[in-house]
C-alpha cells in the first residue's frame, strides 16, 4: 500500500540533544513538507521541498534542519537551538506543489517531548 | 488579523443534528479551499474540497463564498463517528502553499 511512514511514534529528548524524525513516502510525489503542530493550534510550517536537493525554509524553521537527498525521504532534525520543541510533528507529500487542488497526505505524526 | 480563522468551539451537537461552521480568509486572491478531519492525536487527512460551485458528498456540503472569502461546511444527520477537529486549508501565491485554520472542533452526544 502506498503511504508516508514516519518514525518513531514517540521520540523523547533531553535538553540539548539534537534529534532526527524519519520521514519515508512511497507515492511518487514531489513535493514533501514537514509541519509542527501545538495544542490548539493549526499547523505551521517549519520546511517543504519541491524536488531532490531543494528544499526551502518555510514559517518556523529556526532550529530546525532538513536533507532531500531521495526523492522518497525527508528527514527533519530538531537542533538544540529550537528552544520549545515539545510539539506533534507531521510529514506530508503531494503530487507537486505547484498546482491547484493537489491534495497533501500525512503520515502518522511523531510526538516529541522534552525531558 | 489571522490568514485563515476557525472558530475554535467545541460545538456540542446531539446526534442527528445539522451543525454548520464557517472558515474565514484573509488573502481575496486565494484559489483553492479544502476541509481537513483531524481525530485526536491523529493526522489530519481530507475530507472535501471546496468548489466555486459548491460541493456535496453524503451528508456534507462545502460552499465557497469569495465575496465574503469564507468557506462553510454542513454535516446533515450527524454521527456520533462525526466527533473530530475540522481543518480549513486555503491556498495561496504563486506556489500556491497551502495555509492552515487551527480548527473546529466538534462533540457530537448521544
Amino acid at each position: 500500500d502506498g503511504g508516508i511512514t514516519q518514525s518513531p511514534k514517540y521520540l523523547f529528548r533531553k535538553e540539548g540533544q539534537n534529534v532526527t524524525l524519519s520521514c519515508e513516502q512511497n507515492l511518487n510525489h514531489d513535493a514533501m513538507y514537514w509541519y509542527r503542530q501545538d495544542p490548539g493550534q493549526g499547523l505551521r510550517l517549519i520546511y517543504y521541498s519541491q524536488i531532490v536537493n531543494d528544499f526551502q525554509k518555510g514559517d518556523i524553521a529556526e532550529g530546525y534542519s532538513v536533507s532531500r537527498e531521495k526523492k522518497e525521504s525527508f528527514p527533519l532534525t530538531v537542533t538544540s537551538a529550537q528552544k520549545n520543541p515539545t510539539a506533534f510533528y507531521l510529514c506530508a507529500s503531494s503530487i507537486d506543489l505547484g498546482s491547484m487542488n493537489t491534495e497533501a497526505f500525512f503520515g502518522q505524526g511523531t510526538r516529541l517531548t522534552v525531558v | 488579523r489571522k490568514e485563515v480563522e476557525q472558530d475554535p468551539g467545541p460545538f456540542n451537537v446531539p446526534e442527528g443534528a445539522t451543525v454548520a461552521f464557517n472558515c474565514t480568509y484573509s488573502n481575496s486572491a486565494s484559489q483553492s479551499f479544502f476541509w481537513y478531519r483531524q481525530d485526536c492525536r491523529k493526522e489530519p487527512k481530507l475530507l472535501m474540497s471546496v468548489y466555486s460551485s459548491g460541493n456535496e458528498d453524503g451528508r456534507f456540503t462545502a460552499q465557497l463564498n469569495r465575496a465574503s472569502q469564507y468557506i462553510s461546511l454542513l454535516i446533515r444527520d450527524s454521527k456520533l463517528s462525526d466527533s473530530a477537529t475540522y481543518l480549513c486549508v486555503v491556498s495561496a501565491g504563486s506556489n500556491y502553499q497551502l495555509i492552515w485554520g487551527a480548527g473546529t472542533k466538534l462533540i457530537i452526544k448521544p
